[in-house]
């Protein structure tokens, strides 16, 4: 175990479910991220979260909806998604947002197969 | 643009033999981290080099910096098969305050 404890590990939903995926860290860590990684493509960087607070939100479509309650609690609602958005999603957190010292420290993911 | 390329995108190698990944990047950096991934699973960080640094050791990890040419490589010596995943470059630009990751080389080792 990491530190970062991402659940459910795998999801399958149609396109017309609600879903949300949750992400817990108690490493005392002030920034939480989440991340999509699809074959073949970089990892690409959905949200940011420091301090509770939303920081970044790169052209994530509407249908992808943050929360991050407190510290430590980070989730992506799903709603309405395609196909096209299968992939693996990872949490990440860190101490600072450049992850200086001991890097970001990500979850296990959890694999979505939207159907 | 992504900031981080890795190079080569695949390596095959024997057990014992050293692989080396490449690394490069196109805007300024505070730091330059490398991860790696066993498949399906999510990133762990190995190691991170500063900006003023040129190499940086740890255990059979040996990473290389030159900002000058804007790229860093990871040597693994000794490789082992349990040394096979993904390995990640990723670079924060300057006045971004985010990490952004290559695609990754993919990185076999055979018993």
């Amino acid at each position: 175990e990491t530190g970062v404890t991402q659940t459910p590990r795998h999801l399958v939903m149609g396109m017309t479910n609600k879903k949300s995926l949750k992400c817990e860290q108690h490493l005392g860590h002030n920034a939480m991220y989440w991340y999509k990684q699809s074959a073949k493509k970089p990892l690409e960087l959905m949200f940011v979260y420091s301090l509770e607070e939303r920081v970044e939100n790169n052209s994530v479509p509407s249908r992808f909806s943050p929360e991050c309650p407190n510290s430590s609690h980070l989730f992506l609602h799903l709603h309405t998604l395609q196909p096209e958005d299968s992939a693996l999603y990872l949490c990440a957190s860190s101490q600072d947002r450049i992850g200086t010292g001991r890097g970001y420290t990500f979850g296990s993911g959890t694999r979505l197969t939207v159907v | 643009s992504q900031q981080g390329e890795e190079d080569p995108q695949a390596l095959s190698i024997q057990e014992g033999e050293n692989a080396t990944m490449n690394c490069s990047y196109k805007t300024s950096i505070n730091n330059l981290q490398w991860y790696r991934q066993n498949s399906g699973r999510g990133l762990v960080h190995l190691i991170l080099i500063r900006s003023n640094e040129r190499e940086k050791h740890s255990g059979r990890l040996r990473v290389t910096l030159d900002t000058s040419k804007k790229s860093s490589s990871l040597l693994i010596t000794a490789s082992r098969a349990a040394d096979t995943a993904s390995y990640f470059c990723a670079t924060d630009a300057h006045n971004t305050d985010k990490l952004i990751f290559g695609t990754g080389t993919r990185l076999q080792v055979f018993p």
